[in-house]
This record gives C-alpha cells, structure tokens and sequence, in this order.
C-alpha cells in the first residue's frame, strides 16, 4: 500500500459509544496529524505528532483522544461525542523540515453522531 | 483576522476561461505556501507548491508576494476537470504548523 489510508470511511455512532478513527501512513514521513472538516469551514488543525511526540493540542475537547505509538500509525479515540462533532476527519502526513513538499492526506473518515 | 483569508465563492466559468483566485495570509514569518485542491467529499490533495520567484505548472500558474503577504493562482483554458474546491494553505514553521483557508469554490461549466 502506498500513501496514507484511513479506517473506517464511513462510522455512525451514538453519543454514549466509543469508537477509534485509524489512520497509516507508508511514505516514511515523521510527522501525522488530525484534522476537523466541517461543512463550509476551513480544516481546523486538532493535533500534531512529530517525531511520535505530541507537539500540539489545538484545544480540542478532551472526548478526542489521540494515540500515536509509531511513527507510521496514528488513532483518534472518541468517546460521549456530541452531534456537533460530526464532520469529516482528515489524517495528514509529512517530513518535518522539509518545506515546499506539503501534506498527504487520508481519505478522511466521515463521522456521524447520533 | 483569519490567519489565511481567500476570495469568497462560489466562482462560475465557462469552459476555455481564465480564471485567478486570491489568498492573503496574516503571519509574515510564513515558510511554505501550497495550493490544494478538494474534490466534493474526498480529501485535499496538493494541487503546486508556491514559490518565490512564481512558477508554473501546465495551464497553472501561482505567484507569491511576501511583502503584501498574498498568493495567487492562475488557471488557464479552464476545463470542465478543474471544478473542485481550492484551497490556500500557507505553513508557519518546520513545514509542521499548515493553515488552511477556507477554499474558493470553482465551478466550469461547458
């Protein structure tokens, strides 16, 4: 496999479920984020990883909990969601330093809480 | 301020149209600039790195100008295949800090 895959595509849960969003990453890149898309919004930055540390936490909620336990993989825990969290949930890789090559993102999980 | 504004949508052309979207960003210390673009419900995907001298790709061209801290990209010819959403993404350090704005919505039409 190549790029940046994401499991699942689709995921529907109800607000009192626990859910993980997957996300791997085979470009040996040392970097992985999550990002938030809502409809008509630009992608909020949630967390970063460099180098399998955690380096940033955008203020997000803490019913988001990520994991990051290699450099090649990365979670998203979720827990009591609330309908607004529902939106598409990108996973982005890069090579930190490395300026002008950008990210690659995952298809994306499209989350649905009901 | 948002930190990297672009121009509101929705943009309409016709085929074979020239067509130029704007961004401005608010960090003068940015490094790295891009342009993605984002097909309805599928993930951004980088469209050209942004560099200082301008450059080109086929019918795109995107220009940088630090001092006015704005970007631009030029579609040529447009082709029904350009419709998609563009967005403005412009990296604050170390190329692991990226802003997105929030897209330019282009729409050819034949």
């Amino acid at each position: 496999e190549t790029g940046v895959t994401q499991t699942p595509r689709h995921l529907v849960m109800g607000m009192t479920n626990k859910k993980s969003l997957k996300c791997e990453q085979h470009l040996g890149h040392n970097a992985m984020y999550w990002y938030k898309q809502s409809a008509k919004k630009p992608l909020e930055l949630m967390f970063v990883y460099s180098l399998e540390e955690r380096v940033e936490n955008n203020s997000v909620p803490s019913r988001f909990s990520p994991e990051c336990p290699n450099s090649s993989h990365l979670f998203l825990h979720l827990h009591t969601l609330q309908p607004e969290d529902s939106a598409l949930y990108l996973c982005a890789s890069s090579q930190v330093s490395t300026a002008g090559y950008g990210y690659t993102f995952g298809s994306g999980t499209r989350l649905t809480v009901v | 301020r948002k930190e990297v504004e672009q121009d509101p949508g929705p943009f309409n052309v016709p085929e074979g149209a020239t067509v130029a979207f704007n961004c401005t960003y608010s960090n003068s210390a940015s490094q790295s600039f891009f342009w993605y673009r984002q097909d309805c419900r599928k993930e951004p995907k980088l469209l050209m790195s942004v560099y200082s001298s301008g450059n080109e790709d086929g019918r795109f061209t995107a220009q940088l100008n630090r001092a006015s801290q704005y970007i631009s990209l030029l579609i040529r010819d447009s082709k029904l295949s350009d419709s998609a959403t563009y967005l403005c993404v412009v990296g604050e350090r170390n190329n692991n800090d990226m802003r997105f704005g929030a897209g330019t919505r282009l729409t050819v039409k034949p």
